[in-house]
């Protein structure tokens, strides 16, 4: 099975600054990756599918890019309701692995 | 409004049975596929079974293959996972999840609340 290994585990920044999270696959993927957020409590919110759409409602700071192995979550300015774990998933084929997760707190 | 409402969760000793259940509306559930999710307490998210629109592909974790059993009825609106041989591990909340295509294997765009089941002696 492919692996989603996601770095870093954890990250601290400030109120605006730019935030980037990378996920990356044992094997090729194409762009069949996605990304999620989970504030905490929370269930988990789709942000990014195929690896750069933005889902309707998801502020313009984020963004995905990436294909095949190496993939980017971008928060282009960080704001406090940003502070949520982050997952990758990959749904290329099964199984539909998640990244292990990236948690992301304001210093 | 998409709505996913779990049930079926709670205490149950190792080795027993446990059956969830999820009620879909505010879509039309035999067009999509579905999934369950787990999160252990304080875990990241592992994906645990999906099945396409019309049951014809179900796929599993290794994790669970072999004792969990996934099916829907799409005249009811319902998901269902059945659990047996339940193992302390299996301890997490589970989320009833409605994939954004009709295979089984896609990305997740609405999430119900979660049913937690505790697996203890």
């Amino acid at each position: 099975d492919i692996q989603m290994t996601q770095s870093p585990s954890s990250l601290s920044a400030s109120i605006g600054d730019r935030v980037t999270i990378t996920c990356r696959a044992s094997q090729g993927i194409s762009n069949y990756l996605a990304w999620y957020q989970q504030k905490p409590g929370k269930v988990p919110n789709l942000l990014i599918s195929a690896a750069s759409i933005l889902q309707s409602g998801v502020p313009s700071r984020f963004s995905g890019s990436g294909s095949g192995t190496d993939f980017t979550l971008t928060i282009s300015s960080l704001q406090p309701e940003d502070v949520a774990t982050y997952y990758c998933q990959k749904y290329n084929r099964a199984p539909p692995t998640f990244g292990g997760g990236t948690k992301v707190e304001i210093k | 409004e998409v709505q996913l409402v779990e049930s079926g969760g709670g205490l149950v000793q190792p080795g027993r049975s446990l059956r969830l259940s999820c009620a879909a509306s505010g879509f039309t559930f035999d067009d999509y596929a579905m999934h369950w999710v787990r999160q252990a307490p304080g875990k990241g998210l592992e994906w645990v079974s999906g099945i396409s629109w019309n049951s014809d592909n179900l796929i599993y974790a290794d994790s669970v293959k072999g004792r969990f059993t996934i099916s829907r009825d799409n005249a009811k609106n319902s998901l269902h996972l059945q659990m047996k041989s339940l193992r302390l591990e299996d301890t997490a909340l589970y989320y009833c999840a409605k994939d954004i295509r009709t295979g089984p294997v896609g990305a997740v765009d609405y999430w119900g609340q979660g049913t937690l089941v505790t697996v203890s002696s």
